[in-house]
């Protein structure tokens, strides 16, 4: 099975840098995603890592430590429209995604 | 990237109805779907993977008599929610993985591309 833990909630301020971390323990690993979802809404995808290191597009990184099982979102440059919830999710060796519970990001002017 | 659609988007039903939601690939075929289901403030929960062709996998504490799934075509998959409760009241996601005929593909390539979601509501 998964698990998968992620904080339930974080403030930030217009501009500033937030970094959501992600830890998680998996029978199975074959990748580790992270979504955007906005309430209401299906997720949409951000980023991918499969081996250790960081990948950046844009404003949005993440980073990854298949040793420490450990991985984290970082968001610049917060803009109001980035207030969503992320999810932290992995993937297992038959390409099914386990999800964490979802962090709620509020960018606050 | 791939358009996945979702039919309706919400729909209310009684008690003791049955309800289908239908799942499409627009743009490309998808041999897998997944269908997921989150309740307020929770995340998704895998209930089933659908393949074409196939019988449906459901995951552990998923009653596979209640919630039917077809995927009929490589393009449809279809959820039923059979003799619906209040506690069934959910959002319904369902997602589709396309597989690359021939050649080399990143793996990224094999994320899940997402439908808008269904919102169900028994009364």
């Amino acid at each position: 099975g998964q698990n998968i833990d992620q904080p339930t909630e974080m403030t930030a301020t217009e501009g500033a840098i937030v970094q959501i971390n992600c830890t998680y323990q998996t029978s199975g690993f074959n990748g580790l995603f992270w979504y955007q979802q906005h309430a209401g809404e299906a997720p949409t995808f951000l980023s991918y890592n499969v081996l250790d290191g960081l990948e950046e597009k844009g404003r949005f990184s993440s980073f990854l430590s298949r040793s420490k099982g450990y991985s984290y979102l970082l968001l610049k440059e917060l803009q109001m429209k980035d207030s969503a919830s992320y999810l932290c999710a992995v993937r297992d060796g038959d390409y099914k995604l386990s999800f964490g519970a979802g962090t709620t990001v509020t960018v606050r002017a | 990237g791939a358009v996945v659609s979702q039919h309706p988007s919400w729909v209310i039903c009684k008690s003791g109805t049955s309800v289908k939601i239908e799942c499409r690939s627009l743009d490309f075929q998808a041999t897998t779907m997944f269908w997921y289901r989150q309740f307020p403030k929770q995340s998704l929960m895998l209930m089933a993977t659908s393949n074409e062709g196939s019988k449906a996998t459901y995951e552990q504490g998923v009653e596979k008599d209640k919630f039917l799934i077809n995927h009929a075509s490589l393009t449809l998959s279809t959820l039923t929610v059979t003799s619906a409760h209040p506690e069934d009241s959910s959002f319904y996601i369902c997602s589709a993985r396309v597989i690359p005929l021939g050649g080399f593909v990143e793996q990224s390539s094999y994320e899940q591309y997402f439908g808008p979601g269904t919102r169900l509501t028994v009364t």
